[in-house]
């Protein structure tokens, strides 16, 4: 089965940090680019972060210098390494695929989202 | 920082035509995507680089982007076609979402 599977979420102090990982099956991780999107409760979608094939980072003037996406693809997993945590972090973080490529950004396959909560 | 704008809400009777509207400047000459949202799910892709629909997407749904607006079409709207929609496009590097707009079909 085709799908992403997002883990890692829960509770952190704000100026905490927090790793989240997604697992990719059932097709070739190695080929697409990835991203996380987040989304507050009641809220928008807002994008978090872009990795390309080749592993070129992305990412929005909002989290830049704090998040820092990575993937592993000989394991299939996208990850997002975030720092210095804020209460306006405090989302749903999803992970998606984007196929793309030159074309410009998409995203065809959603995970089901892993919550994160900053609070003291 | 580029920016979409959707209106919040549109409401349709069942059978009829829905329009939803996404404006940006000069989105036109950018690929748009959209979005379906339903409560407690992840986002669906309805349309891609404007007018394409993902295998699996009812042909009732379309999409349009000229000038400074891209425009998500649903003909014939059904009861479970209520969800938010969300337009998307990428701009250098970014990707930027629209604010959202709450289909209801009464």
């Amino acid at each position: 089965e085709v799908q992403l599977v997002e883990s890692g979420g829960g509770l952190v102090q704000p100026g905490g940090s927090l790793r989240l990982s997604c697992t990719a099956s059932g097709f070739t991780f190695s080929t697409y680019d990835m991203h996380w999107v987040r989304q507050a409760t009641g809220k928008g979608l807002e994008w978090v972060s872009a990795i390309g094939t080749a592993g070129d980072p992305y990412y929005p003037g909002s989290v830049k210098g704090r998040f820092t996406i990575s993937r592993e693809n000989a394991k299939n997993s996208l990850y997002l390494q975030m720092n210095s945590l804020r209460a306006g972090d405090t989302a749903v973080y999803y992970c998606t695929r984007d196929p793309g490529g030159l074309t410009g950004w998409y995203f065809d396959l959603w995970g089901r989202g892993t919550l994160v909560t900053v609070s003291s | 920082s580029y920016e979409l704008t959707q209106p919040p809400s549109v409401s349709v009777s069942p059978g009829q035509t829905a329009s939803i509207t996404c404006s940006g400047d000069k989105l036109g000459d950018k690929y748009a995507c959209w979005y379906q949202q339903k409560p407690g799910q992840s986002p669906v892709l309805v349309i891609y680089q404007d007018t394409k629909r993902p295998s699996g997407i009812p042909e009732r749904f379309s999409g349009s982007n000229s000038g400074s607006t891209a425009t998500l079409t649903i003909s014939g709207t059904q009861a479970m076609d209520e969800a938010v929609y969300y337009c998307q496009a990428w701009d250098s590097f970014t990707v930027v979402f629209g604010g959202g707009t709450k289909l209801t079909v009464l």
